[in-house]
């Protein structure tokens, strides 16, 4: 059974400049969820979208936002990229209840 | 809004010896996650725990959660280098699907021979 599937896995951009991200869930899993990993601040929510439908969002400015396809792939995109947006981007999807599964990562970098 | 508190956030300790990480929760909820990161990977799930006084274990590593206590601890025994790595505990708040999972801070655990 195929993974959580993240696109691209290494990003090189600069300040400025905005960035899409996708994610493509396990077959079946209908919720997708996007979390900044930094040094810093640690495993920080994005947001979730289950059913095309933004379920919930975290506390980043509205230069983070994303979407989700009827095949349930997601893209999250970032724009006017700041140096602070540097991280690895995790994508996770899960079905009912029972946590999720993750993906490998995208790790942007900000120069 | 939910905080998930780890403890420690570092460890350093020797093989064959046992720890206990501790994770605690400030809202009602059933649901904890354990999940293992590796240094420049992604998150390894490794336990799921729905229930109060639910136990899980697999290898050297066991999981239990404490619903009353909001409490949940992943004890190691007989600890080797390959478990070397970040351990994250997760919470979803409330009984419900919809609501975000929240993870700790992670404990970095190094196991020296």
């Amino acid at each position: 059974k195929a993974g959580v599937t993240q696109t691209p896995r290494y990003l090189i951009k600069t300040r400025g400049q905005q960035v899409t991200l996708s994610c493509s869930p396990i077959s079946g899993h209908r919720s997708v969820s996007w979390y900044q990993q930094t040094p810093g601040q640690g495993l920080q929510f994005l947001f979730e979208y289950f059913s095309e439908t933004q379920r919930n969002k975290g506390n980043f400015p509205g230069r983070f936002s994303g979407r989700q396809f009827s095949n349930s792939r997601s893209e999250m995109n970032v724009s006017t990229l700041e140096l602070g947006d540097s991280a690895l981007y995790l994508c996770a999807s899960s079905v009912t209840l029972d946590g999720y599964t993750f993906g490998s990562g995208t790790r942007l970098t900000v120069v | 809004e939910l905080k998930v508190e780890q403890n420690p956030l570092f460890l350093s300790m020797q093989e064959g010896k046992n720890y206990t990480i501790y994770c605690n929760y400030s809202t009602t909820s059933d649901r904890l996650y354990w999940y293992r990161q590796d240094p420049g990977k992604s998150l390894e799930s490794l336990f799921v725990l729905l229930s109060n006084g639910a136990v899980k274990q697999e290898g050297r590593l066991m999981a239990s959660l404490d619903t009353k206590a909001r409490l949940s601890t992943l004890h190691i025994t007989a600890a080797v280098h390959d478990l070397s790595a970040t351990y994250f505990c997760a919470v979803r708040p409330g009984y419900s699907s919809a609501s975000k999972i929240i993870f700790g801070s992670g404990t970095r655990l190094s196991i020296r021979p």
